[in-house]
């Protein structure tokens, strides 16, 4: 298997401009989660999918943040408009269940 | 409410040096406790998990760490590193095996 696939793996942008990271989960895995990762905050749980049903969304930090799952085998979470703040590492996750968790390689957003 | 401390954020170590990387952890309820470690520009991998059963638990790389109820700790343990362990070694925790609670992480730096 490929393992978790994002896509871009880095992206830079500038304020104000829609931003959207993708993620392809392991095939097979039914939760599906998108963490932030930021030197002053460390790792966030932003928002985590079962069965493409958004379950918690309670780490997304404001109404800019959207995050989707079509289908099982694909997840986007855009940010409209983008801030400078919002610059950080965004990893997709993914599991079977209740067992461990595999992360992707993260998507660099630098915004300007 | 569950919580991680990862109480060094750095550690440097001589290369064939053990080492302890200490992760305590608060919760009301059974939690599972995992360690992730991540490398530079790299997403997190699993190092080991505790679910249940024996207190000591052993993982890749060599690593091990041990599940103390009475003192809340899960620290990681390796008895002699390599140059290749440097990277940054994250705790977490969970209430089910699904959302993961990240502590600050702990930059391990093995030197030659």
């Amino acid at each position: 298997d490929a393992g978790v696939i994002q896509s871009p793996r880095h992206e830079v942008t500038e304020m104000g401009q829609e931003v959207t990271l993708r993620c392809k989960p392991i095939s097979g895995h039914d939760y599906l989660f998108w963490y932030r990762q930021t030197m002053m905050r460390g790792l966030e749980l932003l928002i985590y999918f079962n069965n493409n049903v958004p379950i918690d969304d309670s780490g997304m930090p404001e109404d800019r943040f959207s995050a989707k799952m079509p289908n099982a085998s694909f997840s986007t979470l855009k940010i409209q408009p983008s801030e400078p703040r919002d610059s950080a590492v965004y990893f997709c996750a993914s599991s079977f269940g209740h067992n461990e968790q595999f992360f992707g390689p993260g998507t660099r957003l630098t915004v300007l | 409410a569950q919580s991680v401390t990862q109480l060094d954020s750095q550690v440097p170590v001589f290369e064939e040096a053990p080492v302890e990387l200490r992760c305590n952890y608060s919760s009301s309820v059974s939690v599972y406790l995992f360690w992730y470690v991540q490398y530079p520009n790299q997403g997190l991998q699993l190092l080991l998990k505790y679910l249940s059963g024996s207190t000591l638990v052993k993982g890749i790389n060599g690593f091990e760490a041990e599940f103390n109820k009475s003192q809340t700790s899960f620290h990681l343990r390796k008895p002699s590193v390599h140059i290749s362990d440097t990277a940054e070694y994250f705790c977490a925790s969970s209430p089910g095996a699904n959302n993961l609670f990240f502590g600050t992480g702990t930059r391990l730096t093995v030197i030659p």
